[in-house]
């Protein structure tokens, strides 16, 4: 069973830039949420796909977007960086089924430096 | 809106003694709560929800709504219990959808 697996581990970008950032999710998981993690803090929900669509989403703005495929993997992107948007983006995914908490699976996250 | 709080940034105890990870939440709904890890090097995990009742590691934490408090206990710590621990909330029907606190260090010393 391969588990989370999130790509780039690291990287830097300069304000104003995009990022796509990239999760393959546990196998047989059909949920994926991404979370922002700041430096001392705890993860900040972002928002959440089921099936390619999104079904929740947290307090960011619109230039976070993402997108699932048909494979259940998935892409965070953040236009327009701002220094604030330094932090660990961790991807987790679920086998959510009629609305019940699961478990999550938490992948290694990647850092994204705003310089 | 739902909010998580962890009022210790870092716990310090010794090896054998007693460990409470205090957490508070506010949510006018019926939350599901839990508590997930991270230990040195390796990834955030699920540890336990309060949903199963469960004793993991020896860890177990009883959800009082009275209090609105979801505190961690362990009666006799153990040096492999040094990790990050994060409370967390869920809305019910909101699947996946989890609110973190700030997250506790806890160190055991030998």
């Amino acid at each position: 069973e391969t588990g989370v697996t999130q790509s780039p581990t690291h990287l830097i970008k300069t304000r104003g830039q995009q990022v796509t950032l990239r999760c393959s999710s546990q196998s047989g998981h059909n949920t994926v949420s991404w979370y922002q993690q700041a430096l001392g803090q705890g993860p900040q929900f972002i928002f959440q796909y089921y099936r390619e669509e999104e079904n929740g989403r947290g307090n960011f703005p619109p230039r976070f977007s993402g997108l699932q495929f048909p494979n259940y993997s998935s892409e965070l992107n953040v236009n327009a960086l701002e220094l604030d948007d330094s932090a660990l983006y961790l991807c987790a995914s679920s086998d959510a089924r009629g609305g019940f908490a699961g478990e999550l699976f938490f992948g290694e996250g990647s850092r994204l430096t705003v310089l | 809106a739902q909010r998580v709080t962890q009022p210790e940034k870092l716990l310090s105890v010794f090896k054998g003694a007693p460990v409470e990870l205090k957490c508070n939440y506010s949510y006018s709904g019926s939350p599901e709560l839990f508590w997930y890890v991270q230990y040195s090097r390796q990834r955030l995990q699920l540890l336990l929800r309060h949903i199963s009742r469960e004793s993991i590691k020896g860890f177990t934490a009883d959800l009082n709504k009275g209090e609105t408090s979801f505190h961690l206990k362990k009666p006799f710590a153990q040096e492999e219990d040094s990790a990050m621990y994060y409370c967390a909330l869920s809305q019910s029907n909101a699947g996946n959808m989890l609110t973190f606190g700030g997250g506790t260090r806890l160190m055991v010393k030998p």
